[in-house]
């Protein structure tokens, strides 16, 4: 059973456009959250992240939005660039970092020149 | 200030054989942990450790499988009498605190191959 979800496997985007990579999850215990980018070869690296607290969470290109209601955060970024084309992992923790962090399984973002 | 090291990048082992993977975390780091990624799929959380203690090892398949992270030394992942399934990266992070709030940094991970 995924208790976070990223539907869409890929992903194309014009470059200067907006790219939006959405993902959703399940269980109601968690309350934290964080985007990862992954080139091939290398290890996950840190994004962004957004606590339950907020529903927004802005740095410089990239924002997070969390809807608790409807269990979905987005990772959107303004504008596209060649570099972002990586693969993003969306992931989830229930508190306190004693658990590992629960991941999708990743959307892979190209960005179109 | 060198990142989370991981070693070998490469491993290629005989079905049976065991394997050793090693990972030194950031400096000032003192808690480890190890996700293993199969093909296509997602990370998923092996184990926690901290200095000399396990602190979660919920994601541990329960045989053939152990962590340690010595006093001195890297964290080490060993997998015993390995089978293609076992096949996959495995990625350790580091952190300086049991919290997730800066995010953990990422080895490059160690990409386990079982012929």
């Amino acid at each position: 059973d995924q208790q976070v979800k990223q539907n869409s496997p890929s992903l194309s985007v014009q470059e200067g456009r907006i790219s939006i990579l959405n993902c959703d999850y399940t269980n109601s215990m968690f309350d934290y959250f964080l985007w990862y980018k992954k080139y091939p070869a290398e290890g996950p690296t840190f994004l962004i992240s957004i606590s339950s607290i907020k529903d927004k969470n802005e740095d410089g290109r990239f924002t997070v939005f969390l809807n608790k209601s409807a269990k979905h955060l987005s990772l959107h970024i303004v504008p596209s660039q060649p570099g972002d084309s990586a693969v993003y992992f969306c992931a989830a923790s229930d508190g306190g970092g004693a658990d590992g962090l629960t991941f999708g399984k990743g959307t892979h973002l190209i960005i179109q020149p | 200030n060198a990142g989370v090291m991981q070693n070998p990048r490469h491993l290629v082992r005989r079905r049976g054989q065991e394997a050793r993977l090693r990972c030194s975390p950031m400096k000032g780091h003192s808690h480890v942990y190890w996700y293993r990624q199969l093909p296509e799929e997602g990370l998923k959380f092996m184990v926690y450790l901290q200095k000399e203690n396990i602190i979660d090892e919920s994601g541990m398949p329960k045989e053939r499988f152990s962590a340690e992270f010595p006093k001195e030394g890297p964290s080490i992942l060993r997998i015993q009498q390995v089978v293609r399934g076992d096949s996959a990266a495995y990625f350790c992070a580091s952190s300086p605190s049991g919290t997730e709030d800066y995010g953990y940094t990422f080895g490059s991970g160690t990409r386990l191959t079982v012929v």
